[in-house]
């Protein structure tokens, strides 16, 4: 059974840093491209970015409200994913899915949350 | 960026009637080569991560109700319950994975007449 689980969510203030993680279980974790989407409170869905497998050279890519700010890795002999979240701001407070990504994203861990207030 | 726009933004549906959530983009997600749309819908139930219901635009995911179906080409997508059910009741987004960023349509919430 596939299982994301992420953790790392904390409540800071604008300009703080966060990491989050997210453990995988249940597949083949180093041949996935791995996604982390966000919800704001009350909104809809919003991808942040992801990761491809080290075969397909691990590079990432990200939204343009987070590029350069937030930094998603991989550590495949543990069967994690991380997102580095620097500079936090006030409108980066959300919950914080990461998902497979084979296109579409056919699994979602339970999300952590994240709230930026001063 | 790829705009994904979903219509209406809520329905209530009486039970065991139709349910139909339209989603059009701002530029075609089919990918000629291989002639698949690369459009997804997901249902999200209350405090819960949203699930994959359809892929490739028409593809149920294994074990979601035949009474979901998903329809549409190019720029304009439809996702039907054809009788709704009381566990249906949700936001359905409908995602474009044709390029990145991913983009998600705004939600549509369906509730019970």
């Amino acid at each position: 059974e596939v299982q994301l689980v992420e953790s790392g969510g904390a409540l800071l203030q604008p300009g703080g840093s966060l990491r989050l993680s997210c453990a995988a279980s249940g597949f083949t974790f180093s041949n996935a491209w791995m996604n982390w989407v966000r919800q704001a409170p009350g909104k809809g869905l919003e991808w942040v970015g992801r990761i491809r497998s080290k075969t397909h050279g691990g590079t990432t890519d990200y939204a343009a409200p987070v590029k350069g700010r937030f930094t998603i890795s991989r550590d495949d002999s543990q069967n994690m994913l991380y997102l580095q979240m620097n500079s936090l701001k006030t409108e980066d407070t959300a919950v914080y899915y990461c998902t497979t990504e084979d296109g579409s994203s056919a699994f979602w861990g339970q999300g952590t949350l994240v709230t930026v207030s001063s | 960026d790829i705009v994904m726009t979903q219509s209406p933004d809520s329905l209530a549906v009486s039970l065991g009637e139709r349910a139909t959530i339209n989603c059009k983009s701002s530029q075609s997600v089919l990918y000629t080569s291989n002639n698949k749309d690369y459009l997804a819908w997901y249902q999200q139930k209350p405090g819960q991560p949203p699930k994959l219901l359809i892929h490739w635009a028409s593809t149920r995911e294994s074990g979601v109700p035949d009474r979901f179906s998903g329809s549409g080409s190019g720029t304009d997508f439809t996702l039907t319950i054809s009788s709704l059910q009381a566990e249906d009741v949700a936001v359905y987004y409908c995602q474009q994975y044709y390029t990145t960023p991913r983009t998600f349509g705004q939600g549509t919430k369906v509730e019970i007449k």
